[in-house]
């Protein structure tokens, strides 16, 4: 399997749930990208980790808690969601975080429903 | 100000139609953007870069920037059916995003 691969695809849970979204990347990169894309809104970078070290976080709530054990995974762990978080969750990678860091490679997303 | 803008469309062409898509940034430092094709219920996938100012051209795409504008362009060439998705452009440097243009290319 070559490319972005994120899990699941649909996710719908309640407020007071806990679950994770996985990606995996088959392209040897060693940056990987959480982004939220909600209806009408720009893609909003969530948390950059660059050879398996998190090297951004853009204010993101502490509902949302990012994992990557290596450089061809990461998670990102979800509890006490609101309503308002639903939305498109995309993962990406790309070679590193430096000139070709542009160059990001997307997962299918996962579409969340938070109730 | 959004670092980088883009009018949300829909957009609507007949096929054959050259369709033109337009981005505006605000960050004199941004020097190199992309632009990314998203299809409904996918990820983006990356369609084109390019640097500074000038136009690239790839087949029937053709990105162009004008940096004392700052400006940015995408024109699709006798646009086809498939070319129905939505467009993002994005800078370079900080992987920002517009929100993307829809674009529907009718038969």
């Amino acid at each position: 399997e070559t490319g972005v691969t994120q899990t699941p695809r649909h996710l719908v849970m309640g407020m007071t749930n806990k679950k994770s979204l996985k990606c995996e990347q088959h392209l040897g990169h060693n940056a990987m990208y959480w982004y939220k894309q909600s209806a009408k809104k720009p893609l909003e970078l969530m948390f950059v980790y660059n050879f398996k070290e998190q090297t951004e976080n853009n204010s993101v709530p502490s509902r949302f808690s990012p994992e990557c054990p290596n450089s061809s995974h990461l998670f990102l762990h979800l509890h006490t969601l609101q309503p308002e978080d639903s939305a498109l969750y995309l993962c990406a990678s790309s070679a590193s975080r430096g000139l070709t860091m542009g160059k990001l490679f997307f997962g299918s997303g996962t579409q969340l429903s938070v109730l | 100000q959004k670092e980088v803008e883009q009018d949300p469309g829909p957009l609507s062409v007949p096929e054959g139609a050259i369709v033109s898509l337009n981005c505006t940034y605000s960050n004199s430092a941004f020097q190199y953007f992309m632009w990314y094709r998203q299809y409904s219920r996918k990820g983006p996938e990356l369609l084109m870069y390019t640097y500074s100012s000038g136009n690239k051209e790839d087949g029937r795409f053709t990105a162009q920037v004008d940096k004392s504008s700052k400006y940015i362009s995408l024109f699709i060439r006798d646009s086809q059916p498939s070319d129905s998705a939505t467009y993002l452009c994005a800078s370079y440097q900080k992987v920002t995003f517009g929100t993307g243009t829809k674009l529907q290319v009718i038969p």
